[in-house]
């Protein structure tokens, strides 16, 4: 199915581990996003990608990894989860004008 | 930096009335994108409807429409003729260049139709 998919939806993990997120599109969109989403703050950007190898900050990166060695994969790691990144997590593409969204990730940190 | 304020954290209005979501935006920027996002209970978020800050008039998508007021930086969300499935939160962003990329959201108006 043509789209933009996230894995997993839910996901807990421990203070200090290392969690990877994970976010696959299918239309070769040249950009994409990362967006957390805590209450309170609506959507905050993480990261963001305008091309393979071609990656950047956005508002809130600390304690945030991202690569994009190929256009299609998005991957987000946390490389010592902390508590405070509990939250949703959003990967988006963009067809200018639209971005699209991910189903989204519920990550949970404990 | 751009900054986008949604001044009503919840509205309730009857269905089949009509409805304006409020948005207002700050940026020093020429050139930039304004949009709106429902997202409802189920988490997704669904892109509704763009404005480019050149475009003269203001956009439409079926029931949604966009009211651009340049001059006073404001973006309001109509929806006319509310359905019960319109109940969701909406959230109004803006990007720094016509067009989606680096999308700053304001904090949501949460939208409840009543029978």
């Amino acid at each position: 199915d043509a789209g933009i998919t996230q894995s997993p939806r839910y996901k807990i993990t421990e203070t200090g581990r290392q969690v990877t997120l994970m976010c696959h599109q299918t239309w070769s969109h040249s950009y994409m996003f990362w967006y957390r989403q805590d209450l309170g703050h609506g959507l905050r950007l993480i990261y963001y990608s305008a091309a393979a190898d071609i990656t950047d900050k956005g508002e809130v990166p600390d304690g945030y990894v991202v690569s994009r060695s190929k256009t299609e994969n998005f991957p987000l790691t946390l490389e010592s989860a902390t508590r405070s990144q509990t939250s949703v997590y959003f990967c988006a593409s963009s067809d200018l004008p639209e971005a699209f969204f991910g189903q989204g990730t519920r990550l949970t940190v404990v | 930096a751009q900054k986008i304020t949604q001044t009503q954290p919840g509205m309730f209005v009857q269905e089949k009335e009509a409805v304006t979501l409020d948005c207002t935006y700050d940026t020093s920027d020429p050139s930039y994108g304004l949009f709106w996002y429902k997202q409802p209970s189920s988490g997704e978020m669904i892109f509704l409807i763009y404005q480019g800050s050149y475009d003269q008039q203001n956009a439409t998508e079926g029931r949604y429409s966009l009211n651009f007021q340049k001059a006073r930086k404001s973006a309001n969300l109509v929806i006319s003729a509310s359905q019960l499935g319109d109940s969701a939160m909406y959230f109004c962003a803006m990007s720094p260049v016509q067009g989606a990329q680096k999308l700053v959201f304001g904090q949501g108006t949460r939208l409840t139709i009543n029978p």
